[in-house]
């Protein structure tokens, strides 16, 4: 069946220092989005990405759809440690059904 | 204006028994989905309902099931629990579809924790 992994599953940066995450899917996506899950909170939803080679950025955050919408990353400039938490890519699938990837754990030493 | 309500937030059940959890999504709000969270699975999408009609559906068995009434509350039942379906249950809302959000955002609640032994 439908796979998306995400990678790393951890991952521990310097305050300052920049952060990404990858997810790649097994089949090709017709959208995936993003969340933000802080520890003992739920998922906040950070964006949706649609077209092919799609980049968005969010301040410090930039996020991309590969050109096959097979892949995405999230990618987190000089962090800070309001970035702590862990983020969860979820792809749509052509048949409308919704996979998460593991999720990747940050955390930043200040 | 009021966020994402789950009712209740804690519960126990004994295998066997079913469960009913509620989600009163934010006002105005016409899609309502239903995920489960566990340490060992991770995020799960159960299934979502736009406008009273179930959109999509994730890889659960038919136990679980939901509904969505016309003011856009939304129901999910769990029948013959099992011990693994102990987990945090998360509703999400928003005013479109989130089969393709489109530059719209989709809200949390706190979800429901059910313990089933």
């Amino acid at each position: 069946g439908q796979q998306v992994m995400q990678i790393p599953q951890y991952q521990h940066v310097q305050e300052g220092e920049d952060f990404t995450t990858y997810c790649n899917s097994s089949t090709t996506l017709s959208n995936i989005q993003w969340y933000k899950q802080r520890p003992g909170g739920h998922p906040v939803f950070l964006i949706q990405l649609v077209k092919s080679g799609e980049v968005k950025k969010q301040k410090r955050l930039t996020f991309q759809f590969g050109e096959a919408k097979k892949n995405s990353s999230l990618h987190i400039t000089a962090t800070q440690t309001t970035d702590v938490g862990t983020y969860f890519c979820a792809g749509r699938s052509n048949t409308g059904k919704l996979i998460f990837g593991q999720g990747t754990t940050l955390q930043v030493k200040p | 204006k009021a966020g994402v309500t789950q009712t209740p937030r804690y519960l126990i059940k004994t295998r066997g028994q079913q469960v009913t959890l509620s989600c009163s999504p934010i006002s105005g709000h016409r899609s309502v989905s239903w995920y489960q969270q566990t340490p060992g699975q991770g995020l799960q999408f159960l299934f979502e309902y736009f406008s009273e009609t179930q959109r999509n559906k994730g890889n659960f068995p038919g136990r679980f099931s939901g509904r969505q009434f016309s003011n856009s509350r939304s129901e999910m039942n769990v029948s013959t629990l099992e011990l693994g379906d102990s987990a945090l249950y998360l509703c999400a809302s928003s005013l479109v579809s989130q089969q393709d959000v489109s530059g719209n955002t989709i809200y949390f609640g706190e979800g429901s924790w059910l313990t089933v032994v």
